[in-house]
């Protein structure tokens, strides 16, 4: 069955960076995009970007341009997200989900969640 | 970006009742449009798809439609595992967008 297992949660200091994993397994990795989403406290969900994993090519939101850096190892089926100079406004859920590429395929797969915190 | 208007913010029903939630976007999106369930403490699980294709697995209950701008879900015979957060979310565009969420409660 497909699964999406992400790393423990994160306590950063402003400034900092984090990088949080999404090792996927039960179907093939370079088949489908995987897609980063933000979910605030107040429970609001933001789209970060995707990456697809078979050419490395990926999609950010303008939003987090510079801030979330979306790799692949395809030997592990592990995608990641890098999150760079935090700020309390980047505490957050961060989630994994498949997708793939193309308009329209929505969501069918999500891992349970990385909560960062940013916090001196 | 496309903005995704969800309607009511939160509702409560009884056992058994029908509730329909409403998602209107600010431009034509082509029925690219899906609904999540999320539970305390859980992530969003996939009900709907390009506006009314139901997800393997979800129950018949769950039910969507729409087209354009305006698209709603219906859950009927409202039952206890029903309760929890219903977002809608565009896939037309970049970047996907999702609305602020309807919270779901048994009367």
């Amino acid at each position: 069955q497909v699964q999406l297992q992400q790393s423990g949660a994160e306590l950063a200091k402003p400034g900092s960076s984090v990088k949080i994993s999404c090792k996927a397994s039960g179907y093939t990795f370079t088949s489908y995009a995987m897609h980063w989403i933000k979910q605030t406290t107040g429970q609001a969900l933001e789209w970060t970007g995707y990456i697809a994993p078979g050419s490395g090519g990926t999609k950010y939101n303008e939003k987090f341009k510079g801030k979330a850096t979306l790799t692949v190892d395809k030997s592990s089926s592990t995608a990641y997200m890098q999150l760079s100079s935090l700020t309390p406004v980047d505490t957050a859920v961060y989630y994994c989900a498949r997708g793939t590429r193309y308009p329209g395929t929505p969501f069918d797969y999500w891992g349970q969640g990385v909560m960062v915190t940013v916090s001196s | 970006d496309i903005q995704m208007t969800q309607s009511p913010h939160s509702l409560s029903a009884s056992l058994g009742e029908t509730v329909s939630i409403e998602c209107l976007a600010s431009e034509g999106i082509s029925n690219y449009l899906a609904w999540y369930q999320q539970k305390p403490g859980k992530s969003p699980q996939l009900l709907i798809y390009y506006a009314s294709s139901l997800q393997d697995g979800v129950p018949s209950r769950f039910s969507g439609s729409g087209s354009g701008t305006q698209y709603s879900l219906k859950i009927s015979n409202m039952q206890p595992e029903d309760e929890g957060v219903y977002y809608c979310q565009q896939g037309y565009k970049y970047p996907f967008t999702f609305g602020s969420g309807t919270k779901l409660e048994i009367k």
